[in-house]
């Protein structure tokens, strides 16, 4: 079935450096990708989103490009800040009811 | 305030207790869904619904229920509660098909049977 396979964490990183968080998909046609994001004690919202192959998709500095060729949609942030600190998730959407498979999750630790 | 909120959140019962977590949504979104969270297994579906009298199973429907009376609330229900029914789960809402990025995550409501 329709998988997403993230690193695992926890991801540990110091003020001002360079984040990539890698995720990979199982394909079936070209589905929109997504990374949301979870701080601590409250529920996901949506980071970021690439609905077709080579789309960019950017938010807050973070971003993640579609690449069918190899399957992946990896996470990146240049200089991340201790706010960054949460989990990320990568997710896939599923065909027919608007349904999301997500990864597992990486915890991002940044800091100062 | 407009949003999506869950009650209760925070619950602790008993093994073989009936227990119902509630979602309600004010934004009168078509599509509701109900999530489980666990460490090592991220997010998985368990309920999803397109209307009101409309529900589906997800991935792991196994040991709850759920119902759609009205298009605002969506609640689910462990029959009889089991301990690896222990979780933080995520209610959330979409308008339409075809838009999956549109997903508005509730709080979570952590659960603890023991």
């Amino acid at each position: 079935g329709d998988s997403v396979t993230q690193m695992e964490g926890p991801v540990t990183l110091s003020e001002e450096a360079f984040l990539t968080i890698n995720c990979t998909y199982t394909a079936t046609g070209y589905p929109s990708l997504f990374w949301y994001v979870q701080y601590p004690g409250e529920g996901l919202q949506l980071l970021l989103k690439a609905t077709k192959a080579d789309d960019k998709g950017s938010n807050k500095g973070f971003e993640a490009t579609y690449r069918k060729e190899t399957t992946s949609f990896h996470l990146e942030k240049g200089s991340v800040q201790v706010s960054d600190s949460a989990v990320y998730f990568c997710a896939r959407e599923n065909s027919g009811y608007s349904t999301l498979t997500f990864g597992k999750g990486t915890m991002l630790l940044v800091s100062p | 305030d407009a949003g999506i909120t869950q009650s209760p959140r925070y619950k602790i019962t008993e093994t073989g207790r009936q227990v119902t977590l509630m979602c309600h949504q004010t934004w009168s979104h078509s599509y509701m869904f109900w999530y489980r969270q666990d460490l090592g297994h991220g997010l998985r579906l368990i309920y999803y619904s397109a209307a009101a009298d409309i529900t589906d199973k997800g991935e792991v429907p196994d040991g709850y229920v759920v119902s759609r009376s009205k298009t605002e609330n969506f609640p689910l229900t462990l029959e009889s509660a089991t301990r690896s029914q222990t979780s933080v789960y995520f209610c959330a809402s979409t308008p339409t098909s075809g838009r999956a990025w549109e997903q508005y995550f509730g709080p979570g409501t952590r659960l603890t049977v023991t």
